[in-house]
């Protein structure tokens, strides 16, 4: 059964940059044919969607945090990665990955699979 | 960005009644190339993630139970649970993903009388 889960520092202090690693297990498929999207969701602004990274690298962000956000993907490891940069408590909440797969159809349909969440607090 | 609207922000409903959360787009959210709108429904219990229930609007994801069906096109949806359970008892959100940044609506909260 195909897991994620999210890992990474706690608490970041404001300006610098927050990290996150959502690690994908137990996918013996051979697919490669997924998003991967980040989704953090604060008692503030409800769920928010940051952006998305296909397994073969292309991505998509929101245009409200495109300056700060870098992703990336190894699926070799089973890794893809998050990065925010110069971050404000207003970025304090629960950091979601989340899995799009594409249907028969060849849409994207919608995310089928989340990790349990990651809490990032931004504090001196 | 499109705006999904949920309506009620939360809703007490009996054992067994039935419960209807509305959602409402911004703009269409229906593509006529596939005939599909790019709509998901998520129920969101305390502690644990969003977890997917319909997508396409009105497919439900394998192993929803069939009291969770999704109706509705174009800009307006409806979310209902035929008989509540008290399983049931969450926050229910849509989403849209037919044009980025995907977004949510704010959420429902559907409690038992």
């Amino acid at each position: 059964q195909v897991q994620l889960q999210e890992s990474g520092p706690g608490l970041v202090k404001p300006s610098q940059t927050l990290s996150l690693t959502c690690t994908v297990s137990g996918d013996s498929s051979t697919s490669d044919d997924y998003y991967w999207s980040w989704i953090r969701q604060s008692a503030g602004k409800g769920l928010e969607w940051i952006g998305r990274i296909h397994t073969r690298g292309s991505t998509n962000y929101n245009p409200s945090l495109k300056s700060r956000i870098t992703m990336s993907v190894e699926m070799s490891n089973g890794h893809i990665s998050l990065k925010l940069s110069s971050v404000t408590a207003t970025d304090t909440a629960v950091y979601y990955c989340a899995r799009e797969p594409r249907d028969t159809g060849g849409w994207y349909r919608g995310f089928d699979l989340w990790g349990q969440g990651a809490l990032v607090t931004v504090s001196s | 960005d499109t705006v999904l609207t949920q309506s009620p922000d939360s809703l007490t409903v009996s054992l067994g009644e039935r419960a209807t959360i509305n959602c409402k787009s911004s703009q269409t959210i229906f593509y006529s190339s596939n005939s599909k709108n790019f709509l998901a429904w998520y129920q969101q219990k305390p502690g644990q993630p969003p977890k997917l229930l319909i997508y396409w609007a009105s497919t439900r994801e394998s192993g929803v139970p069939d009291r969770f069906s999704g109706s509705g096109s174009g800009t307006d949806f409806t979310l209902t649970i035929s008989s509540l359970q008290a399983e049931d008892v969450a926050v229910y959100y849509c989403q849209q993903y037919f044009t980025t940044p995907w977004t949510f609506g704010q959420g429902t909260k559907v409690e038992i009388k």
